[in-house]
């Protein structure tokens, strides 16, 4: 079975442009989740959504990043006027079950690493 | 101030011997840890995840976790040059959401 994919793998954009990161989840998975991911740094949450639904997006640095889940199967992250400070990768996980079941492992995909000139 | 504390290394070991990680935490109410193994370039992987005061054992790895004092390890024994890599803590409360450390690189030397 596939795991969580992640498009494009690399991203390379001059400040100022949008970008649009894809997540395949592993199917059937409820829960999914986007994490930044800076050089020498440990994953920090953006957002989770339970199916369609966008349950928390607290994490979201500005509103210049947007995330949808419109089917409740793949996920978009979009950041709009890239900032060089945006540079990093951006990870997306899911998770089979909703909320905190104690076997509820996030699988990670390999991420997208974006950098902005 | 950072939720989870890793210590800094990197952390250089010989082939064979133990290496001992350490990750402390700020959230009382914290009830799920998680030790990830990262490759160079790679993401996450759960090596393992531990929510009971005690130790926890899988294999060569060995998960601590004392909660009075807000701290939790991993040791790995008998390291082998392909647990090279940097290891992650992560600590999950009542939500849904990991909070990560910075990670620890670990480099076994053959």
């Amino acid at each position: 079975g596939a795991g969580v994919s992640q498009s494009p793998r690399y991203k390379v954009a001059k400040r100022g442009q949008d970008v649009a990161l894809r997540c395949d989840p592993i199917s059937g998975h409820v829960s999914l989740f986007w994490y930044q991911q800076a050089l020498g740094q440990g994953p920090e949450f953006l957002t989770y959504f339970q199916n369609e639904a966008q349950l928390d997006k607290s994490g979201l640095p500005s509103d210049r990043f947007f995330a949808e889940r419109p089917e409740g199967s793949v996920s978009t992250l979009k950041i709009q006027r890239t900032q060089q400070e945006d540079s990093a990768v951006y990870l997306c996980a899911s998770s089979l079950f909703p909320g905190t079941g104690s076997h509820n492992e996030q699988f990670f995909g390999p991420g997208t690493r974006l950098t902005v000139l | 101030q950072k939720e989870v504390e890793q210590n800094s290394g990197p952390l250089s070991v010989p082939e064979g011997a133990i290496a001992s990680l350490n990750c402390t935490y700020s959230d009382r109410g914290s009830q799920s840890f998680f030790w990830y193994r990262q490759y160079s370039g790679k993401s996450p992987e759960l090596i393992m995840f531990i929510y009971s005061n005690g130790d926890k054992e899988d294999g060569r790895f060995t998960a601590q976790l004392n909660k009075a004092s807000q701290y939790v390890s991993l040791l790995i024994r008998d390291s082998q040059p392909s647990d090279s890599a940097t290891y992650l803590c992560a600590v999950r409360g009542y939500d849904y959401k990991l909070s990560f450390g910075a990670g620890t690189t670990v480099t076994v030397r053959a």
